[in-house]
């Protein structure tokens, strides 16, 4: 089956440390999406990327690292610099950007930092 | 700057009770507009969508929105509300069409009564 599978689903890590989150996409899909999540706020871009080797900063970029290395594949560090990182972090990805627009999420992951 | 506002933060429904949840945007062309669900923990399902053409659209689950351009909605509405229904709905529209970029409003949690 097609879609986008992030892991692991809890993660949990101490002040200070670095922590990377998984996104992995067999849906062919060119652009792909990471979001931040807090209750009340909706959904806030982090980064982006619309082509392999490619990505760019979205609103709340800071404390944050991607890498664009494989079309399927699209991780996420969360650094400690980011001041806040406890959050729900959703991947998205879209066939190509310009196209349909819709977005496919996979199932989140939620990372608590003590 | 483009925004999405969804009013109303919480809703509480009878079971077989109808619901409308609202969405408002700012935007200055035509708007590509979406409803996503989220079960709690969840990534977001895609509801329904509009493009162009027919104002009203049918989505999955026996959804349906309405664009009405005068008043800058896109209204959720389902007849009739089944408990498997509660969740986080959110509504979001194309911030840019060579990015795919998203903008999501904060999000309406349904509550279902029995």
């Amino acid at each position: 089956d097609g879609g986008i599978t992030q892991s692991p689903k809890y993660l949990f890590r101490k002040e200070g440390q670095n922590v990377t989150l998984s996104c992995e996409q067999n849906l062919n899909h060119d652009a792909m999406y990471w979001y931040r999540q807090d209750p009340g706020q909706g959904l806030r871009l982090i980064y982006y990327s619309q082509i392999v080797n490619d990505f760019q900063k979205g609103d709340i970029a800071e404390g944050y690292s991607v890498s664009r290395e494989k079309k399927e594949s699209f991780p996420l560090t969360v650094t400690s610099a980011q001041k806040n990182p406890t959050a729900f972090y959703l991947c998205a990805s879209t066939p190509a950007a310009g196209g349909t627009y819709e977005q496919y999420f996979g199932p989140g992951t939620r990372l608590t930092v003590t | 700057a483009q925004s999405v506002t969804q009013p109303d933060i919480h809703i509480t429904v009878s079971e077989g009770a109808s619901l409308e949840l609202r969405c408002n945007y700012s935007y200055g062309a035509t708007p590509y507009l979406f409803w996503y669900v989220q079960s709690p923990g969840q990534g977001l399902q895609l509801l329904l969508k509009y493009f162009s053409g027919d104002t009203l659209v049918q989505g999955i689950k026996g959804f349906e929105a309405e664009f009405k351009r005068s008043q800058s909605s896109f209204n959720l509405r389902k007849p009739s509300v089944h408990w498997s229904d509660a969740a986080e709905y959110f509504c979001a529209v194309v911030l840019s069409s060579n990015t795919g970029k998203l903008i999501f409003g904060q999000g309406t949690t349904l509550q279902v009564k029995p």
